[in-house]
């Protein structure tokens, strides 16, 4: 079965240093993996996906991540965090032919001014 | 807003009664999906529908949950005889899925507390 861990449970970082919110997965065949940004009261909103090619992925905001199978990892990251980056991150894994989404259990970010 | 919206919000109910959430998900998206949230989790997945046709259930998906999406465009989710382990953020997202690997789009969600 197709599974994501996410080990911290918060990160917290000071405004305008880098970040790294982490992601390990566990997929059998071709990992297609998702990150996931989410506000309080609000929906997830999507930040950027892997699906082949090149390990650096850029999404939105800024924000990128880093694929590398002989780690099995997929950790976000920026180069300089903003206060208002804070947030719930989720990463997530594609399963099946019907595309649903094998989140993990989410790691809260604190940017710090 | 071109997005994904949900009715309602939130809803408060009792015990045993039953509630209706409703998604309208993008308009050019074919494929719909209902997750479910509860506090310090990620998203569990209960259900997809493509088109009209729903064509995968979760485990999590009891006998007191039907969903349905009858023209391919809006869906429904019921849950009937609610109980307080139902409380919980239930989310809506949609994509486009010709052909390829595409992101979902989540609605805001629809707040469910049961007393």
């Amino acid at each position: 079965a197709q599974s994501v861990a996410q080990p911290e449970d918060q990160v917290n970082v000071a405004e305008g240093n880098p970040l790294t919110v982490k992601c390990t997965y566990s997929v059998s065949g071709n990992p297609y993996l998702f990150w996931y940004v989410q506000y309080p009261n609000r929906g997830l909103q999507f930040l950027l996906k892997y699906i082949t090619g090149d390990n650096l992925v850029k999404g939105s905001y800024g924000f990128e991540a880093e694929f590398n199978k002989s780690q099995t990892s997929f950790h976000l990251k920026k180069p300089s965090a903003l206060v208002s980056d804070s947030a719930l991150y989720f990463c997530a894994v594609r399963d099946g032919p019907t595309d649903k989404l094998i989140f993990g259990t989410g790691t809260r970010l604190q940017v710090f001014p | 807003d071109t997005g994904v919206s949900q009715d309602p919000r939130h809803k408060i109910t009792k015990r045993g009664q039953n509630v209706t959430f409703r998604c309208d998900p993008i308009s050019e998206h074919n494929r719909l999906y209902w997750y479910r949230q509860t506090l310090g989790q990620g998203p569990e997945f209960l259900t997809y529908f493509q088109n009209e046709a729903q064509l995968e259930k979760s485990r999590l998906l009891s006998d007191r949950f039907s969903a349905e999406r009858p023209k391919g465009s809006f869906s429904t989710l019921e849950i009937q005889r609610t109980e307080q382990g139902d409380s919980a953020m239930y989310l809506c997202a949609s994509s486009f899925g010709q052909g390829g690997i595409y992101e979902q789009y989540f609605g805001p969600g629809t707040r469910l507390t049961v007393t």
